[in-house]
């Protein structure tokens, strides 16, 4: 197993676009979260499932934001009509279920949006 | 809601010698766990240790370990004998009863030749 993946690696956008990103998690875990990093700070939550149920959302997540891990392995991260304030890095990790377990991260998807 | 506060931007250390990075939080929860994330440059994060809260015995990992005061909220990463792969930002997390983790702002840490 190599981990968690995300692609792409890196985004450059147009203000207003729509982007996607994916993650695929390690193979065995269940849950899958979303976090968003911007410089100088550190990971913020965004959302997270347990399998294909999206069970949590941050108030983070603006209507513009949208995620889906349809069968219960990897997810998307949609976010529509892309502003200059959406530029971060989007972090994916994994864990088994059960609380508290350590998540494993993937390398990040940067956005840049001009 | 818990928080997490690392008040060190920047540290540095010389190769060989010890530093410690220090990490606070508030939670009126009393089941949790802590956290510290070495993030590389460029690189993804992993974990570097971690401290379940009703563990009196401070976790150890190598030259990784911590200071655990529960009373105090406070807990700080000891690392002996730096190696200049130890450069990253370090992030201290805290995950409770929500299945989130909450960081904080990050140490970025540089070791010196």
């Amino acid at each position: 197993d190599t981990g968690v993946s995300q692609d792409p690696r890196h985004k450059i956008t147009k203000r207003g676009q729509n982007v996607t990103f994916r993650c695929d998690p390690i193979s065995e875990h269940n849950r899958l979260y979303w976090y968003r990093q911007t410089l100088g700070q550190g990971p913020e939550f965004l959302t997270y499932f347990q399998n294909e149920a999206q069970l949590e959302k941050s108030r983070l997540l603006s209507d513009r934001f949208s995620a889906e891990r349809p069968k219960g392995s990897f997810s998307t991260l949609e976010i529509q009509r892309t502003e200059q304030g959406d530029s971060a890095m989007y972090l994916c990790a994994s864990s088994p279920s059960g609380t508290k377990n350590i998540q494993y991260f993937g390398a990040g998807t940067r956005l840049s949006v001009l | 809601a818990q928080t997490v506060t690392q008040s060190q931007p920047e540290m540095s250390v010389q190769e060989a010698e010890t530093v410690t990075l220090s990490c606070t939080y508030d939670t009126s929860e009393s089941d949790y766990y802590l956290f510290w994330y070495k993030q590389p440059p460029s690189r993804q994060m992993i974990l570097v240790i971690r401290q379940e809260a009703y563990k009196q015995q401070n976790a150890t990992e190598n030259r990784f370990s911590v200071n655990f005061q529960k009373a105090a909220k406070s807990f700080s990463l000891k690392i002996s004998d730096s190696q200049l792969g130890d450069a990253a930002m370090y992030f201290c997390a805290y995950g409770g009863a929500t299945n989130k983790l909450i960081f904080g702002t990050g140490t970025l840490l540089a070791v010196q030749p």
